[in-house]
């Protein structure tokens, strides 16, 4: 199976501040990436996909890019909405695999 | 538009058995691969199980192996899942998730709560 593995697993932040997530796949997935924005009792928001593809709706301060082997979430200007557990998850091959997640929290 | 809706859950005790249903719309259900998806309480997303669009293919995690059968009706754009010998770790959220193709679908999830 694929692992695929988030650093940092949690950091703390301030409204407008800048974020940056990391995800690494154990072998390349070319662009097989998605992110997902977590909150408690809620389904898993998907933000963007192919990883760099922004789902219909998500504001445009989520940015992913990457290919191959590692992947980067970026929140530009973080809003209060956005303290969340943030998830990527690769489709390249069966079977589907997630990482640990980053929380973040409120500075 | 895509829907995607699951159904089944409940509180049951250990030992016990439960069947998931989601039920799909919105796009060709006979051309993908589909999953079930699992979040325990304070936990992370655990890809639980997938069927290839035929059905001639599953795999599952190995803590459920040999006690989960994930199953489709392609005529009825619908995913199961048989839950047996339930344990109070399989308690969680259970979503249908379409996690291949251009770009992934979810329903809302259904929770599953395993406790005497």
């Amino acid at each position: 199976d694929i692992q695929m593995t988030q650093s940092p697993s949690s950091l703390s932040a301030s409204v407008g501040d800048r974020v940056t997530i990391t995800c690494r796949a154990s072998q390349s997935i070319a662009s097989f990436l998605n992110w997902y924005q977590g909150k408690p009792g809620k389904a898993p928001k998907l933000l963007i996909y192919a990883a760099s593809s922004l789902q219909s709706g998500v504001p445009s301060r989520f940015s992913g890019s990457g290919s191959g082997t590692d992947f980067t979430l970026t929140i530009s200007g973080l809003q209060p909405e956005d303290f969340a557990t943030y998830y990527c998850q690769q489709s390249f091959r069966s079977p589907p695999t997630f990482g640990g997640g980053t929380k973040v929290e409120i500075k | 538009e895509v829907q995607v809706a699951e159904s089944g859950g409940g509180l049951v005790q250990p030992g016990g058995s439960l069947r998931l249903s989601c039920a799909v719309s919105g796009f060709t259900f006979d051309m993908y691969w589909m999953s079930w998806v699992r979040q325990a309480p304070g936990k992370g997303l655990e890809w639980v199980a997938n069927i290839k669009e035929d059905g001639s293919e599953k795999n599952y995690v190995d803590s459920v192996k040999g006690r989960f059968i994930i199953s489709r009706d392609n005529a009825k754009n619908s995913l199961y899942l048989q839950m047996n010998s339930l344990r109070v770790d399989d308690t969680a959220v259970y979503y249908c998730a379409r996690l291949v193709g251009a770009r992934p679908y979810w329903g809302q999830g259904t929770l599953v709560t395993v406790s005497s």
